[in-house]
């Protein structure tokens, strides 16, 4: 089965604080994605990643910045959390083989 | 620019089917998805459509028309558990990224 996991279900912040979210994937993996899910808005692209050290800006990534040092992982960083960016967080890996992609559980992120 | 259309919510009976629209204006096609996505849970795939038709995958049906800009979801013989959101995506050619509708909430009653 293809796995992909987040460092935490549920995060709180306070505003000004810089924020890590973890994705490790373990089904070697190409491109990994993150996602930001709000209601009324869908699932909206912020920054993904197609190899090692590679990153590309999504539709929204004003706020935020990625790393990926190694190919099973992908960071999402925000350098100065804001209360708008209090959402749900997914994460997903796609093989360069397939067109599927696969999602992690997601952080629930709470900016107070 | 993207633009992809799907109904917010719809309401069926168990046992019943029903039919879940996407329509898509959008540069770069090369396939659409479609997710479903429990409450609180992550999205899982459904089906993936390159070329139009039909296609048939158990109580779940796909359909695509690319000069259309339209793929609808059909599901059949309903079950409580078929409750969830209901993703269209679009896949574009180049680096392989998805645009995601907005989602479609279904409601199965008893």
């Amino acid at each position: 089965d293809v796995k992909v996991t987040q460092s935490s279900r549920y995060l709180v912040k306070r505003t000004g604080e810089k924020v890590f979210l973890e994705c490790v994937q373990d089904m070697d993996h190409e491109n990994m994605f993150w996602y930001r899910q709000d209601p009324g808005l869908g699932l909206r692209l912020i920054y993904f990643s197609y190899d090692v050290k590679m990153k590309e800006k999504g539709d929204i990534p004003e706020g935020y910045s990625v790393s990926r040092e190694k190919k099973e992982r992908f960071s999402l960083i925000l350098e100065s959390a804001s209360t708008n960016q209090t959402s749900m967080y997914l994460c997903a890996g796609r093989k360069g083989s397939h067109n599927e992609q696969f999602f992690g559980p997601g952080t629930r992120l709470t900016v107070l | 620019g993207q633009n992809i259309d799907q109904p917010t919510e719809m309401t069926a009976t168990e046992g019943a089917i029903v039919q879940i629209n996407c329509t898509y204006q959008t540069s770069g096609f090369n396939g659409l998805f479609w997710y479903q996505q429990h409450a609180g849970e992550a999205p899982t795939f459904l089906s993936y459509n390159v070329l139009d038709g039909l296609e048939e995958k158990g109580r779940f049906s796909s359909f695509l028309s690319r000069s259309k800009g339209y793929s609808y979801l059909l599901l059949k013989e309903l079950q409580m558990k078929d409750s969830a959101s209901y993703l269209c995506a679009v896949y574009h050619s180049g680096y392989s990224t998805l645009t995601f509708g907005k989602g479609t909430m279904l409601l199965v009653s008893p």
